[in-house]
């Protein structure tokens, strides 16, 4: 099973800052990797499919990138509903893992 | 517009069954993979199994395996998940989810059933 580790566990930020999550898998996943939201009492939401496709309605300050091992998520200037927990997850074979997610809380 | 409601939830005893449902709207169903996601109290995500749109092809988490059965009944816009021997560790809220395409990430996702495990 490939293991995806994100780091760090947890950001404290204040809104306005810039924030880069990352995430590494224990082998190449190439680029079929998703990034998702997840916020308490809510249903995760999609935010990045196959490393950087942006899903529906996701706004232009999340941005994502890497490949192979090596990945990142990136919102360049936090908005109050962004703190949340983000998860990584990879499509390349079963089982199709999730990281154990970062939260990113207010600072 | 898509909707995606899980049924089943509730309290159950160390060893025993449960089987959860979900009713979808809005997409048709048979054109799409699903996938079960559950969340237990303060850990993270966790993928437990997937179908694919005809429902030959089934996939389960290593501590799924054995357990665990998924299914679904495309005429009645409707996934199954049949969990036996289930254990305190399965304590988690049950989110189906539609895939995006073919066997892909999830665009789509329930509000999730609550199975608590306890004696």
């Amino acid at each position: 099973e490939i293991v995806l580790t994100q780091s760090p566990a947890t950001l404290s930020l204040s809104p306005g800052e810039r924030v880069t999550l990352s995430c590494r898998a224990s082998q190449s996943v190439s680029t079929l990797l998703g990034w998702y939201q997840h916020k308490p009492g809510q249903a995760p939401r999609l935010l990045f499919y196959d490393t950087s496709n942006r899903a529906t309605g996701i706004p232009a300050r999340f941005s994502a990138s890497g490949s192979g091992t090596d990945f990142t998520l990136t919102i360049s200037s936090l908005e109050p509903e962004d703190f949340a927990v983000y998860y990584c997850q990879h499509r390349r074979n079963w089982p199709h893992t999730f990281g154990q997610g970062t939260k990113v809380e207010i600072k | 517009e898509v909707h995606l409601l899980e049924s089943g939830g509730g309290w159950v005893q160390p060893g025993g069954s449960l089987r959860l449902a979900c009713v979808v709207s809005g997409f048709t169903f048979d054109d799409y993979g699903m996938s079960w996601v559950r969340h237990a109290p303060g850990k993270g995500l966790e993928w437990v199994s997937a179908i694919s749109e005809s429902g030959d092809g089934t996939f389960y988490g290593d501590s799924m395996k054995g357990r665990f059965t998924i299914s679904r009944d495309n005429s009645k816009n409707t996934l199954y998940l049949q969990m036996n021997s289930l254990g305190v560790e399965d304590t988690a809220v049950y989110y189906c989810a539609k895939h995006l395409m073919k066997m892909s990430f999830f665009d789509y996702w329930g509000q999730g059933a609550l199975v608590t495990v306890s004696s």
